[in-house]
């Protein structure tokens, strides 16, 4: 099976803090994903990216950052955290590969800023 | 751009009965993939089912089925003999056949499912 696993699944931070949210998958997996999610909102495209350093802004790219350095690993960044971004945050895997294209999601990390 | 619209915020349905959440989506596109995902409160969100849309015919997974009309842009999922670990977020979602490599997901708002015992 397809394992996405994000590092944290809680965190509290402080308003302008650094804040990395990590994700890692085991399946080899061209494209990852950070979504961000909000009550009455819905699942939100923070950034994508289809290979090794690679990345494309999605839909809400501001006051984040990410990072894949390796193919497995795909890093959310905030460089300053705000209370507005408290919020759950959802990444996923993809492989071109597989017919379909079944996106796997993590588990979430729920940040708060306090 | 392509939008997902989940009219219903919130259904209940009876442990055993039958229920049918609905979607509906605007593209240009005539080729491209429906998706139902479910979130129950652990968080995880679990690929319920997959719809291509040069398939005419219906997706099924053992309770969960699809009624897919292309022209009217519909997408609902129905799901049968509803049980009690039925109960959580579904998202209904739309993606564009895969370009360049890149491909995203975008997604409805969700609708919370409660199954009442």
């Amino acid at each position: 099976d397809v394992k996405v696993t994000q590092s944290s699944r809680y965190l509290v931070k402080r308003t302008g803090e650094k804040v990395f949210l990590e994700c890692v998958q085991d399946m080899d997996h061209e494209n990852m994903f950070w979504y961000r999610q909000d009550p009455g909102l819905g699942l939100r495209l923070i950034y994508f990216s289809y290979d090794v350093k690679m990345k494309e802004k999605g839909d809400i790219p501001e006051g984040y950052s990410v990072s894949r350095e390796k193919k497995e690993r795909f890093s959310l960044i905030l460089e300053s955290a705000s209370t507005n971004q408290t919020s759950m945050y959802l990444c996923a895997s993809s492989s071109d590969r597989v017919p379909g294209n079944t996106i796997y999601f993590g588990e979430g990390s729920w940040l708060t800023v306090v | 751009a392509q939008t997902v619209t989940q009219s219903q915020p919130e259904m209940s349905v009876q442990e055993a009965e039958t229920v049918t959440l609905s979607c509906t989506y605007d593209t240009s596109e005539s080729d491209y993939y429906l998706f139902w995902y479910k979130q129950p409160p652990s968080r995880q969100m679990i690929l319920v089912i997959r719809q291509e849309a040069y398939k005419q015919q219906n997706a099924t997974e053992n309770r969960f089925s699809v009624n897919f009309q292309k022209a009217a842009k519909s997408f609902s999922l129905k799901i049968s003999d509803s049980q009690l670990g039925d109960a959580a977020m579904y998202f209904c979602a739309y993606r564009s056949p895969t370009q360049g490599g890149s491909e995203k997901l975008v997604f409805g708002k969700g609708t919370k499912l409660t199954v009442n015992p």
